[in-house]
């Protein structure tokens, strides 16, 4: 059974830094690209960035370049993403999704979620 | 604003069929895949439809859905109370590097 389980949310002022991970079981970790996807209050889902099964290709949202940072151990089976210079609209519940097929990085969207963990980013 | 485009509610009586409908544009929906997910209060978001059409395995078939172009709609039929929930289109988008989703609509069973 595939099982994503994020952490690392906090709240944290506006100008902090935060690394939500998560931690991946179920399935061959390293043969899926991996996604971080947010939900804030009253809005839809808003994908946040995304990285390759071997980590050397990463996208990011036009809201989070620059500030966010993606990245993945595929010998702990774990996704990360360090936030930095957080913002007030940056206030979500992140998940964790994986991609449906093996190696494949463009053209889909995500098929299995984690539950989410809550980042506020609050003075 | 979502880049794809949903109502943001839809409702229907017990044993109706409902449709949702999701509007894009030819860097995503009109050539991508179209995903659909329903999500409960609390819960992740789980897949129902995935390459446009295709029903997950326990996924019941009163859920079906259907693409045209730039635009794909979901269709529950013999609507329940346990439909009730959150439901979700999303694509991926060639210009922007990454899959957008619909607002998500709210879909309350009378």
């Amino acid at each position: 059974e595939v099982q994503l389980v994020e952490s690392g949310g906090v709240v944290v002022q506006p100008g902090g830094s935060l690394r939500l991970s998560c931690a991946a079981s179920g399935f061959t970790f390293d043969d899926y690209v991996m996604y971080w996807v947010r939900l804030a209050p009253g809005k839809g889902l808003e994908w946040v960035s995304l990285i390759s099964w071997n980590g050397n290709t990463t996208y990011y949202a036009d809201s989070v370049k620059g500030r966010f940072t993606i990245s993945r151990d595929n010998r702990k089976d774990s996704l990360y993403l360090q936030m930095n210079s957080l913002r007030t609209e940056d206030t979500a519940l992140y998940y964790c999704a994986k991609g449906p097929y093996r190696k494949m990085v463009r053209g889909v969207s995500p098929d299995y979620w984690g539950q989410g963990t809550l980042v506020t980013v609050s003075s | 604003q979502s880049v794809l485009t949903q109502p943001p509610s839809a409702s229907g009586t017990p044993g109706q069929r409902v449709t949702i409908s999701c509007s894009g544009s030819t860097s995503n929906i009109g050539n991508n895949f179209v995903y659909w997910y329903q999500q409960f209060p609390g819960t992740a978001p789980k897949v129902l439809i995935y390459r446009n059409v295709q029903r997950p395995s326990g996924v019941p078939d009163r859920f079906s859905a259907s693409k045209s172009g730039t635009s794909a709609s979901l269709a529950i039929s013999g609507l329940r109370s346990e439909d009730e929930a959150e439901y979700s289109c999303a694509a991926w988008d060639d210009s922007l590097s990454g899959p957008v989703f619909g607002g998500g609509t709210k879909l309350t069973v009378l």
